[in-house]
């Protein structure tokens, strides 16, 4: 079973729509990382959520950590066709000190934004 | 660019036969990792060092595959007897601090070495 479960898997849209993906665990998070990656390439990362309720804003993505510090949202607002790719959350779960740097990683939501 | 530099960037090779990948970090970059990534999933830990340390390792990580980081800056990672089941990106990276991922401590990941097992 996946630590973090990210949902919709595959999401595609037009140009100018909203969307919104998710990324939920049962399991307390130290911190969430937000990435985007595109075909043969590494992910890059687009955000780090630390406090339970943050909402950190980079242009037109807006992403949030939850209360309890268990799952995280990405809203992408007026999608463009370069938003395009897959994007991954991950985190290091707050009651595995041992695993200091590791992090673990949900499958990814593959976005396809049509012109 | 100083990023995360990864080689080769594809390996093509027969089953059986051994690969080997090279990382070099981001300069003074303390923590170094390696990720597995395969089609339709997201990247999965294999192993991380602290300098020259080999920390924590995954039990993805069989006794086929060995990593080393010697003098505490680029890493090699080596598959012995490679299986069609080794077929994946071979991800690294880099981060410079000692503590949790958190805000300061991000871990810069490079483009990935794919390898592909015939």
């Amino acid at each position: 079973t996946q630590l973090l479960e990210q949902s919709p898997q595959f999401l595609s849209i037009q140009e100018g729509e909203n969307l919104t993906v998710y990324c939920n665990s049962s399991s307390v998070f130290s911190s969430l990382q937000w990435y985007r990656q595109e075909p043969g390439e590494g992910p890059v990362l687009l955000v780090t959520v630390v406090t339970g309720g943050e909402v950190k804003k980079l242009k037109r993505l807006t992403f949030q950590f939850g209360d309890a510090r268990k799952d995280s949202s990405l809203h992408i607002t007026a999608a463009q066709t370069g938003d395009t790719g897959l994007y991954l959350c991950a985190g290091s779960p707050a009651d595995r000190g041992s695993t200091l740097g590791r992090l673990y990683f949900g499958r990814g939501t593959q976005l396809t934004v049509w012109p | 660019d100083t990023g995360v530099s990864q080689n080769p960037r594809h390996k093509i090779t027969k089953r059986g036969q051994n690969v080997t990948f090279r990382c070099d970090p981001i300069s003074e970059h303390n923590r170094l990792y390696w990720y597995r990534q395969t089609l339709g999933q997201g990247p999965e830990f294999l192993t991380y060092f602290q300098n020259e340390a080999q920390l924590e390792k995954s039990r993805l990580l069989s006794d086929r595959f060995s990593a080393e980081r010697p003098k505490g800056s680029f890493s090699t990672l080596e598959i012995q007897r490679t299986e069609q089941g080794d077929s994946a990106m071979y991800l690294c990276a880099s981060s410079p601090g000692t503590g949790l991922p958190l805000a300061g401590n991000t871990i810069y990941f490079g483009e990935g070495s794919w390898l592909t097992v015939v």
